[in-house]
């Protein structure tokens, strides 16, 4: 059974911490991706990797880092973590194939930043 | 932004009845995706409609695309409550990314 898997589902930090959110695919997909969800707003691509270390900007990038050191794992980094980034975040990854593929989801990591 | 719309941003109707939702989108796609989330939890991939493809149907899933308009339809025939989720259209472009747009939530009736 294929699985994304991500290390926390819910989660609170304080203003100004660094923010670590993790996640873990057994598919061996070359592409995976970071978004959050806001209330209204749907899912907003944050960050985009299509293999180890490559990473792209997505829409809203700023405040976030991210890093792919291994095939399998794509970290979320807040460097700060401030009050507006209290969203539920999604990771993803697909394998692009020729290009008519589906994304599957982990279950979510909701972060609350007080 | 890529991100895509989608109307209505709720809907609610009896069981028994069908669903409509429509997707608007930005850019050029290589295929149109449906979503399916419950609440609190990650999204679940329902369909796919390739950008030659005009219509697919899947079970009670019914999808439609007009790339010329930029948009597509979910039908979902004869709902049953536990259809009652937010449904999201998702396009993949060209490079492989994937916009989704800002969902429908359908409560079904029992």
């Amino acid at each position: 059974d294929v699985k994304v898997t991500q290390s926390s589902r819910y989660l609170v930090k304080r203003t100004g911490e660094k923010v670590f959110l993790e996640c873990v695919q057994d598919m061996d997909h070359e592409n995976m991706f970071w978004y959050r969800q806001d209330p209204g707003l749907g899912l907003r691509l944050i960050y985009f990797s299509y293999d180890v270390k490559m990473k792209e900007k997505g829409d809203i990038p700023e405040g976030y880092s991210v890093s792919r050191e291994k095939k399998e794992r794509f970290s979320l980094i807040l460097e700060s973590a401030s009050t507006n980034q209290t969203s539920m975040y999604l990771c993803a990854s697909s394998s692009p194939g020729r290009g008519n593929t589906e994304a599957f989801f982990g279950q979510g990591t909701r972060l609350t930043v007080v | 932004s890529q991100q895509g719309e989608e109307d209505p941003q709720a809907l609610s109707i009896q069981e028994g009845e069908n669903a409509t939702m429509n997707c608007s989108y930005k850019t050029s796609i290589n295929n149109l995706q449906w979503y399916r989330q419950n609440s609190g939890r990650g999204l679940v991939h329902l369909i796919l409609i390739r950008s030659n493809e005009r219509e697919k149907h899947s079970g009670r899933l019914r999808v439609t695309l007009d790339t010329s308009k930029k948009s597509s339809s979910l039908l979902i025939t004869a709902s049953r409550a536990a259809d009652t989720a937010s449904y999201f259209c998702a396009t993949e472009n060209t490079g492989n990314q994937f916009y989704f747009g800002t969902g429908t939530s359908l409560t079904v009736i029992p």
